[in-house]
């Protein structure tokens, strides 16, 4: 078993739709709980990160994180069609190291 | 500010050939990492700079990878020789670490197809 799960995908949701993508962890260890964003062809990059248990919310995007279930969720409000990307979980320990989901590919059809 | 740099951008060789990549961090940034993404896959680590030091590689198959940072700022990857199954995306990321922040900052990657 993987450490960090994800649902590959791909999710095809129209333009407007409220976007649940989900990952699941064993270690409890981890720490911060990370969302990455990469495009076709380009390297990933930070979204939003969270701490603790409970919802972080910027802009359109809101990341919740529930530490008893080990089960972590981003969701894209107002999905948009440069939205369309791969979104990456990852959870980072102490010492800065990411452990990464296998990633959901999210288009959304204008 | 310049992102991470990474060169060259696609590389296609034939197996058992050798190949490097190049790595630009972000100016000051003291840690550097280099991971494999393999198509549909997560990143992956294979090997972390603190400055010159290499402090973690131990996901760095030594028998035919290897990597440097001289002078704590450029780093290079390198295969010898290459096989079928390194075909994949080779990313380069970088942080401040201390009060700068632990933020990885990851460069466009470099594209293997080993023929």
């Amino acid at each position: 078993q993987k450490e960090v799960e994800q649902d590959p995908g791909p999710l095809s949701v129209p333009e407007g739709a409220i976007v649940s993508l989900n990952c699941t962890y064993s270690n409890s260890a981890f720490q911060y709980f990370m969302w990455y964003r990469q495009y076709s062809r380009k390297g990933p990059e930070l979204l939003m990160y969270t701490y603790s248990s409970g919802n972080k919310e910027d802009g359109r995007f809101t990341a919740q994180v529930d530490k008893s279930s080990k089960y972590i969720s981003l969701f894209i409000r107002d999905s948009q069609p440069s939205d369309s990307a791969t979104y990456l979980c990852a959870i980072r320990n102490a010492g800065n190291m990411l452990t990464f989901g296998g990633g959901t590919r999210l288009m959304v059809k204008p | 500010e310049a992102g991470v740099v990474q060169s060259p951008r696609y590389k296609i060789i034939e197996k058992k050939q050798p190949v490097a990549f190049w790595c630009n961090p972000i100016s000051g940034h003291n840690t550097l990492y280099w991971y494999l993404q393999n198509l549909g896959q997560g990143p992956e680590l294979l090997i972390r700079y603190e400055n010159e030091e290499a402090v973690d590689d131990s996901q760095l198959p030594k028998d035919r990878f290897s990597a440097e940072r001289l002078k704590g700022v450029d780093s290079t990857l390198k295969i010898q020789p290459a096989e079928l199954g390194d075909s994949a995306v080779y990313l380069c990321a970088s942080s401040a670490g201390g009060a700068g922040g632990n933020e990885q900052f990851f460069g466009p990657g470099t594209r293997l197809t080993v023929l």
